[in-house]
């Protein structure tokens, strides 16, 4: 079945680094891509996405490029600030698009 | 801003009670989801609703029990629950093939 993999965290960075967050996927047929955000005590967020092979998604500084060929999805942020701390978790859907499977997710620190 | 409602935010809720979470949209989906997520983990889903016929059931304890009223309303009925039931409920919605949007959700602890 499909699966998703990303990186484990934390990731802790210092304000204005830059921040890659790893994600592999494992599907048949040709999934949609997603990165959702959670912040502290909210629910999910869709942040970026991206639906055929070379497709990239960008959204609020994080961008993440659809690479069919290594089967990733790496979100990338080229200055992190404290306000980007949140859980982060890269998913992708089925054919239909009806179902999300969900990588573990990875907590990202942003410290002053 | 989601534009898929929950409520309530928070609810407590001992073992014998009866007790609902709501969710609302107004986006003109057609498929609404029930995900349950546990601390620090990623959400599991539960429910999915085709047209306010359930599709997808994931072998979810019968103390829980969906229900779809119409086209932007879900509910979610909780019964008999147990203290391991405590997470956070979320619903989403969607239009069929695209992306599913979620809500704030609803903090649950069973005591």
């Amino acid at each position: 079945g499909d699966s998703v993999t990303q990186m484990e965290g934390p990731v802790t960075l210092s304000e204005e680094a830059f921040l890659t967050i790893n994600c592999t996927y494992t599907a048949t047929g040709y999934p949609s891509l997603f990165w959702y955000v959670q912040y502290p005590g909210e629910g999910l967020q869709l942040l970026l996405k991206a639906t055929k092979a070379d497709d990239k998604g960008s959204n609020k500084g994080f961008e993440a490029t659809y690479r069919k060929e290594t089967t990733s999805f790496h979100l990338e942020k080229g200055s992190v600030q404290v306000s980007d701390s949140a859980v982060y978790f890269c998913a992708l859907s089925d054919n239909a698009g009806n179902m999300l499977t969900f990588g573990g997710g990875t907590r990202l620190m942003v410290k002053p | 801003d989601t534009e898929v409602t929950q409520t309530p935010k928070h609810l407590v809720m001992g073992m014998t009670n009866k007790k609902s979470l709501k969710c609302e949209q107004h986006m003109g989906h057609r498929a609404m989801y029930w995900y349950k997520q546990k601390a620090k983990k990623p959400p599991e889903l539960m429910f999915v609703y085709s047209y306010e016929k359930l599709s997808i059931n994931e072998s979810v304890p019968s103390r829980f029990s969906p229900e779809c009223p119409n086209s932007s309303l879900l509910n979610l009925h909780l019964h008999a629950l147990q203290p391991e039931d405590s997470a956070l409920y979320l619903c989403a919605s969607s239009q069929f093939g695209n992306t599913i949007y979620f809500g704030e959700g609803s903090w649950l602890t069973v005591v």
